[in-house]
């Protein structure tokens, strides 16, 4: 099983569209969680930090429940240039941070 | 400010040559330091993990090695690749439970 799981996708939806991604992780001692968001052939960038009290940042909006070891990431309102690969990850005890595969998302006009 | 220089861009090198990718942190000190490699349309998977000099954790076992010679210096390397070596090599830096930054990373192709 791996450490950190996501639906790969694709997600193609409409400008406009709310879209929500799901992400799971194995090890219960995970400490810290983040959302990057990957462009094509570009190196990932850090969109947003995961807290326990749930985050917003503008459109984005993250979740995080320790019991069920699950994190979200809610877009709203979807733009054209929201168009990329969103990332989920955990970083564990040992201070290593884990990536998800990945979660492909596609706008559309 | 700090920042991660990660090179060459790309690189294509025969089956049985050897490696070597360059990767260093300016800014700050004692950072933890990554590589990790993304093949096509896949995840990262994480190779080599330092949280200091000549301390390397390797995650999966393969044909490359890492060295860290110098605090802000992570080096990636290989004696012979392998086709199956191909793939986005990326660098990242992070503090103590912070999150990472990454280079622009390496595209490297064995032919």
């Amino acid at each position: 099983r791996k450490e950190v799981e996501q639906d790969p996708g694709p997600f193609n939806v409409p400008e406009g569209a709310t879209v929500a991604f799901n992400c799971t992780y194995s090890n219960s001692a995970s400490q810290s969680f983040f959302w990057y968001r990957q462009d094509c052939r570009k190196e990932p960038k850090l969109l947003m930090s995961v807290y326990s009290s749930g985050n917003e940042d503008g459109r984005f909006t993250a979740q995080l429940n320790r019991a069920s070891q699950y994190i979200s990431l809610l877009i709203r309102d979807s733009k054209l240039s929201d168009s990329a690969t969103y990332l989920c990850v955990a970083r564990n005890q040992g201070g290593k941070l884990i990536f998800g595969q990945g979660t492909e998302l596609s706008v559309k006009p | 400010s700090q920042t991660i220089h990660q090179w060459p861009a790309t690189l294509v090198q025969p089956v049985g040559s050897p490696l070597s990718l360059e990767c260093t942190v300016e800014g700050t000190s004692n950072p933890n330091l990554y590589w990790y490699r993304q093949a096509a349309g896949r995840g990262l998977q994480l190779l080599f993990y330092s949280v200091g000099i000549g301390q390397i954790s390797s995650e999966v076992p393969q044909n490359l090695s890492a060295s860290r010679p110098q605090d802000r210096q992570f080096i990636l390397s290989s004696k012979k690749l392998l086709l199956s070596d191909s793939g986005f090599y990326l660098c990242a830096w992070s503090g103590t439970g912070e999150e990472a930054f990454f280079g622009q990373g390496t595209r490297l192709t064995v032919v």
